[in-house]
């Protein structure tokens, strides 16, 4: 198995650009979350999917964002227009069937700099 | 409010000692799971250990044991015989029953000395 694997793994772009991140969970994993992590608010979660349907997207902080899940094998979150305060580590995780109770599993997340 | 307090920003430990690290929680639900994660610089989060709020025995895995403390709502991690490989950031979270959300504290940066 090789993990949830999360693309690019560093994203440098210009502020007012489009940026994707995608994300591909675990085989067999139902359940997929979208996370941003800074210093100042630590782990936030942005929004979570379960099969393929946004359950909770209450995390988002604007309508600059949006994520999208067309498949159970493939995730995106799209920021435009992108600010430089989106700048901060974006991680996907995913959890089994057999509920988030047995833990997440990340991945290696995606450092997104907005200059 | 759901809450993770974990009081310890930063924390060391000698090579091969034991170091325990803190953690609070609020909630009023019965029914939780608590976890403990480890970011080491690599960044990758990875699940150290978990348990579920209705088990009174204390979960262990390995070296990582935890003292779970139902009535004071504690979770503190233990790390006995540390290694360098142990060095990371280590977050406590909990989740509510089937909520899928997990509620996270801020994380304590753990630093082992050689």
């Amino acid at each position: 198995d090789a993990g949830v694997i999360q693309s690019p793994r560093h994203e440098v772009t210009e502020m007012g650009q489009e940026v994707t991140l995608r994300c591909k969970p675990i085989s067999g994993h139902n359940s997929l979350f979208w996370y941003r992590q800074t210093m100042m608010r630590g782990l936030e979660l942005l929004i979570y999917f379960n099969n393929n349907v946004p359950i909770d997207d209450s995390g988002m902080p604007e309508d600059r964002f949006s994520a999208k899940m067309p498949n159970a094998s493939f995730s995106t979150l799209k920021i435009q227009p992108s600010e430089p305060r989106d700048s901060a580590v974006y991680f996907c995780a995913s959890s089994s069937r057999r509920g988030p109770r047995y833990g997440y599993t990340f991945g290696s997340g995606t450092r997104l700099t907005v200059v | 409010a759901q809450t993770v307090t974990q009081s310890q920003p930063e924390m060391s430990v000698q090579e091969a000692e034991t170091v325990t690290l803190s953690c609070t929680y609020d909630t009023s639900e019965s029914d939780y799971y608590l976890f403990w994660y480890k970011q080491p610089p690599s960044r990758q989060m990875i699940l150290v250990i978990r348990q579920e709020a209705y088990k009174q025995q204390n979960a262990t895995e390995n070296r990582f044991s935890v003292n779970f403390q139902k009535a004071a709502k504690s979770f503190s991690l233990k790390i006995s015989d540390s290694q360098l490989g142990d060095a990371a950031m280590y977050f406590c979270a909990y989740q509510v029953g089937n909520n899928r959300k997990l509620i996270w504290g801020l994380g304590t940066s753990l630093g082992v000395n050689p």
